[in-house]
């Protein structure tokens, strides 16, 4: 079944700096999203791009999508310590439901 | 800004109890679905739900799952005989439209289920 796959898994920066992260997916997509949790609590919506889109951007969040390659990137500019979370792609499937979510990336945003 | 709300946030249970989780989705939205996180794992899609019936459910879904939608604003899934296995972070979710998956899904906090 789709699913969305992060990489790298656990990322780890100063304060200021940028976050990157990516995730690919296999078959033919309607949307991606991305997701934000914090330990143990629920998942906050952060992004959707359509599969007719390539960039996007959103305050401090800029998302690409590269439906050749089958991959996103989450780009968050000046990071802050209150940016420390799992973040997560989701995957939406024309005439299809469920999302498909990726297994997350860690982020530690350091003061 | 309306929010999904889900109650309890924390339950434990023995194995083999019944379970029902609540959920109150946006108030305008059509879709409704249920995902669970097992502790450390991806979050997995179960079963969504559309116009008072189940429009699509995941192999987890099996017959141990009910769902309904008792008032015009209650969604809850229920467990019918719990099993450790079940152990995860439930979330409910809602979306708008009624067709396709192009619009944003909100997700609850989550409630927290422990079998033991």
């Amino acid at each position: 079944s789709q699913q969305g796959e992060e990489d790298p898994q656990a990322l780890s920066i100063q304060e200021g700096e940028n976050a990157t992260m990516n995730c690919s997916y296999k078959t033919s997509i309607n949307n991606l999203q991305w997701y934000r949790q914090n330990s143990g609590r629920g998942l906050v919506h952060l992004i959707l791009i359509r599969s007719n889109e390539r960039e996007k951007h959103s305050g401090r969040l800029r998302v690409t999508l590269d439906t050749s390659k089958k991959s996103s990137s989450l780009l968050i500019t000046a990071s802050r310590a209150a940016d420390t979370a799992s973040y997560f792609c989701a995957t939406g499937l024309y005439g299809n439901n469920r999302l498909a979510f990726g297994k997350g990336n860690q982020v530690v945003v350091i003061p | 800004e309306p929010e999904v709300t889900q109650t309890p946030s924390h339950q434990v249970t023995q194995m083999g109890q019944e379970v029902i989780l609540r959920c109150v989705p946006i108030s305008n939205h059509l879709y409704f679905y249920w995902y669970r996180q097992i502790l450390g794992q991806k979050v997995e899609f179960l079963v969504s739900f559309y116009n008072n019936e189940i429009s699509e459910k995941s192999e987890i879904f099996d017959d141990q799952f009910s769902v309904e939608r008792p008032d015009g604003s209650n969604f809850t899934l229920k467990i019918r005989s719990t099993k450790l296995e079940d152990s995860a972070m439930y979330f409910c979710a809602s979306r708008t439209t009624g067709g396709g998956s192009t619009d944003t899904q909100y997700f609850g906090p989550g409630t927290r289920l422990t079998v033991l």
